[in-house]
């Protein structure tokens, strides 16, 4: 299964936007990129997924590099609600939802 | 409407105890999972399902078995639990496998 590769941690401050990277070179024609997020003490919750063109939904925003090798979450307003841990899963888009989680990237939102 | 709920929220086993844990959704969802948390980890999956009667193996399936008698619950049995199996342990549902809704979580201890 392709890997990918996320920062440890980000902070941000509240209200203003955030771009949460993650490298996925190995990534193949087949894979969707999904963000999930967990909360403190709380199961995941998906956020978005894309396979070649940026999404959008009321969530957040995906930006895939034309290459796919890269994407971006962004959160347009972070608010104290969005302190999570955020996971960027690479999955093939035929397969049965067998998502592999990293550590992923701990967000802090400051006020 | 529910969702996916788990039962139960916490349990205490010693070292070669049995036990059952059953995850619920109400969302008329084919596919069930089931995934595994330690301390400071991403989710590992151990076994899913595709529909009901049917149950396959996922990352970490040594330890544990599962059943899908009924399209709405699945179940994760631990027929000899170890202090290895010491966990959170998440269950999450869908109809299509890019977004997984996930349950609150058990937290498992084994003494």
């Amino acid at each position: 299964d392709a890997k990918t590769t996320q920062p440890n941690s980000m902070e941000s401050n509240e209200e203003e936007p955030v771009h949460l990277p993650c490298n996925h070179s190995t990534i193949s024609g087949t894979d969707y990129i999904h963000w999930y997020r967990q909360l403190p003490s709380q199961g995941p919750e998906y956020v978005i997924h894309g396979l070649t063109s940026n999404v959008n939904n009321r969530m957040a925003s995906l930006a895939i590099a034309e290459d796919r090798k890269s994407s971006t979450l962004i959160l347009h307003r972070a608010t104290l609600r969005d302190a999570a841990v955020y996971y960027c899963i690479l999955g093939y888009g035929g397969s049965q939802g067998n998502l592999i989680f990293g550590k992923g990237t701990k967000l802090s939102v400051k006020p | 409407n529910a969702g996916v709920t788990q039962t139960p929220k916490f349990r205490v086993l010693k070292t070669g105890q049995s036990m059952t844990l059953l995850c619920a959704q109400d969302m008329n969802h084919e596919y069930m999972y089931w995934y595994r948390q330690d301390p400071g980890m991403g989710l590992r999956l151990i076994h899913y399902s595709v529909g009901e009667g049917t149950t396959a193996k996922g990352e970490v399936p040594d330890g544990y078995n599962v059943s899908r008698l009924k399209k709405q619950n699945f179940l994760l049995g631990l027929e000899s639990a170890a202090p290895s199996q010491t966990s959170v342990y998440f269950c999450a549902s869908c109809t299509n496998p890019n977004e997984q809704f996930f349950g609150p979580g058990t937290r498992l201890t084994v003494l």
